[in-house]
């Protein structure tokens, strides 16, 4: 069965680095999202990007967050400047045209010290 | 009113017991709604779809009650492999839009 990946699982950085984190959705989707979850907190959307564009984003995906699709496989986010607060799961997800159902990566565990 | 509400956990049942998870949401414009289930520390992963004449899978069934704006699922016959946190999930626009969730329900199924 197809899945997302992403990579690293576990990142570990100082605060005011930046980081990239890594996802390959699967291969016949065109949809992709990035979500993150704090730690005993619920899911929250950040960003969903379609044809090489930002289609909607959260508040919480402001100036210091960008996505990209490098290639025909890759799909990344980046966070320029990290900060404490950036500390959380982020889950990649994405799904196939014209349907809602959206299926996620195994995460990347990001901790900023 | 949170957009997408969940009953409070954790909710402990011995193994064959049945076990019923609510949720309502605020957006009377939500169009397509979901159940996920997430291990600890893993991703979600999509357990049903939620239709309005309402559907089953096996062991769960789901409902949509749009009026009402209320979504619920049915877990019979509870195994110990059910144990995970149950979250409801609205998609507000149609389209590739967000997936808002719920803070999600626990669910410990005991021997």
């Amino acid at each position: 069965e197809p899945e997302v990946t992403q990579t690293p699982s576990h990142q570990v950085t100082q605060m005011g680095q930046e980081v990239i984190l890594r996802c390959v959705p699967i291969s016949n989707h065109l949809y992709f999202y990035w979500y993150r979850q704090i730690l005993g907190q619920k899911v929250e959307f950040l960003v969903s990007f379609y044809n090489n564009e930002i289609s909607e984003k959260s508040e919480i995906f402001d100036d210091q967050f960008s996505v990209e699709r490098p290639d025909g496989s890759n799909f990344t986010l980046k966070i320029r400047s990290t900060k404490l607060e950036d500390s959380a799961m982020y889950f990649c997800a994405s799904s196939p045209q014209g349907v809602h159902e959206q299926y996620f990566g195994p995460g990347t565990r990001l901790t900023v010290t | 009113r949170k957009e997408v509400e969940q009953d409070p956990g954790p909710f402990n049942v011995p193994e064959g017991a049945t076990v019923a998870f609510n949720c309502t949401y605020s957006n009377s414009a939500s169009q397509s709604f979901f159940w996920y289930r997430q291990d600890c520390r893993k991703e979600p992963k999509l357990l049903m779809s939620v239709y309005s004449s309402g559907n089953e899978d096996g062991r769960f069934t789901a409902q949509l009650n749009r009026a009402s704006q209320y979504i619920s699922l049915l877990i019979r016959d509870s195994k110990l492999s059910d144990s995970a946190t149950y979250l409801c999930v609205v998609n507000v626009n149609s389209g590739y839009s967000t997936l808002t969730f719920g803070k999600g329900t626990m669910l410990l199924v005991s021997p």
